[in-house]
């Protein structure tokens, strides 16, 4: 079963606003992280963000965490076409050796 | 550097026919890991290894053998392959488990 679950599924906007992705996930964990993953192509880290962390930044990306409501969001601010993707978040439980992902959020940024 | 290297690409097998997926890093990785990647169901972990000589089952292992003979790689071996494989095959390194993963290309096998 997924950990991780993404909210929106599907997310379209125009080039310039924000995109606002969440992740809520079931168990305790470690750390946080998201995912970029581009039509046909691997999946690339985009930043993680550890269980005692609230909030973290990277460039136009804002990642925050809740651990009393088991939920993260991603903001990507003055989005850009090339921002069209799929992201996942994926949670690392205090069992350990394993990534769990969600089912990943498309979002498509219109110029 | 090459990252993470996965071949093939593309494949078609016939129901009962089996393969090899193969799975290479040349960043000295402990850790290496299998997903496979279904419409609408994210990413689920088949198996995963923390070092050479070490493999531990995933969410969905049944139908599939790893082995970790050396650092470097990480073949997935699909023993009778059945039509439920069709899918993305993505393998996955990081230096340990608890580091962000670097992901290959994936494997697009369809078995018929």
């Amino acid at each position: 079963s997924q950990q991780g679950e993404e909210d929106p599924q599907a997310l379209s906007i125009q080039e310039g606003e924000n995109a606002t992705m969440n992740c809520s996930y079931k168990t305790s964990i470690n750390n946080l992280q998201w995912y970029r993953q581009n039509s046909g192509r691997g999946l690339v880290h985009l930043i993680l963000i550890r269980s005692n962390e609230r909030e973290k930044h990277s460039g136009r990306l804002r990642v925050t965490l809740d651990t009393s409501k088991k939920s993260s969001s991603l903001l990507i601010t003055a989005s850009r076409a090339a921002d069209t993707a799929s992201y996942f978040c994926a949670t690392d439980a205090y069992d350990g050796n394993k990534l769990v992902f969600g089912a990943g959020t498309i979002l498509r940024v219109k110029s | 550097n090459a990252g993470v290297t996965q071949t093939p690409k593309f494949q078609v097998l016939k129901t009962g026919q089996s393969m090899t997926l193969q799975c290479a890093q040349d960043m000295n990785h402990e850790y290496m890991s299998w997903y496979r990647q279904d419409p609408g169901m994210g990413l689920r972990l088949i198996h995963y290894s923390v070092g050479a000589g070490i493999t531990d089952q995933g969410e969905v292992p049944n139908g599939y053998n790893v082995s970790r003979s050396t650092t470097e790689d990480f073949p997935l071996r699909l023993l009778s392959a059945a039509p439920s494989q069709t899918s993305v095959y993505f393998c996955a390194s990081s230096p340990d488990r608890a580091s962000p993963l670097h992901f290959g290309n994936g494997t697009r096998l369809t078995v018929t």
